[in-house]
């Protein structure tokens, strides 16, 4: 079956913290993985994916195929990071869809 | 470019009733998708159109629920009855690509609640 874990509803840590927001998927071929960000107030936008071994906002993820991880991370957390963050998987082939994680809320404390 | 429009923002009906929604994608995207959120819950895709046709609507409750997507732009998404469970936001979103990996731009959702 396919399925992305998110195992923490709530992620605090204070300004300046590293973090890490773990996401775990479940899929036998080779997937497509992302990360989407929703900012208070605002939609659901992509942060950043895998393919393109991109840095946004100081963001990074690397993906594990032996874990079947896709955590995403940043050394220095700002307030301004505070949002849901999802993970999301997709299979591929001609739907294109995205299979989402229930989402990791981050509060970076002052 | 101009994000993806929905309306309406908010919907609160009666179970049993009648509601739609309506999307229109960033122009030129041919790939449309509408998702179900239920609170507490990761987006679930419901139905994808590329063009004006249907690609996977596996998890679309064809009894109850029903979409569109006429001249391959605008798109609505009905439900008829209602269900307490129907309670949700309803994402729209559209892509340029139906490649993997390609990403999506969202709209901002219409807020769904059924009383």
């Amino acid at each position: 079956a396919q399925r992305v874990t998110q195992p923490e509803k709530l992620l605090s840590v204070f300004k300046g913290a590293p973090v890490e927001l773990k996401c775990n998927y479940s899929y036998s071929g080779s997937p497509e993985l992302f990360w989407y960000v929703q900012y208070s107030r605002q939609r659901l936008q992509l942060l950043l994916r895998h393919i393109s071994r991109e840095s946004i906002k100081g963001f990074t993820a690397d993906l594990n195929k032996g874990e079947t991880s896709f955590h995403l991370k940043k050394p220095f957390a700002q307030e301004e990071d505070s949002a849901m963050y999802y993970c999301a998987l997709s299979p591929g082939g001609a739907t294109n869809k995205l299979i989402f994680g229930t989402g990791t809320l981050l509060a970076v404390q002052p | 470019e101009a994000g993806v429009a929905q309306s309406p923002r908010y919907k609160i009906i009666e179970k049993r009733q009648s509601v739609a929604f309506w999307c229109n994608p960033i122009s030129g995207h041919a790939t449309l998708y509408w998702y179900q959120q239920i609170l507490g819950q990761g987006p679930k895709l419901l139905i994808q159109f590329q063009n004006n046709g249907v690609v996977d609507d596996s998890q679309l409750p064809k009894d109850r629920f029903s979409a569109e997507r006429l001249k391959g732009v605008d798109s609505t998404l009905k439900i008829q009855p209602a269900k307490l469970e129907d309670s949700a936001v309803y994402l729209c979103a559209s892509s340029r690509d139906i490649s993997p990996g390609y990403g999506y731009t969202f709209g901002s959702g219409t807020r769904l609640t059924v009383v």
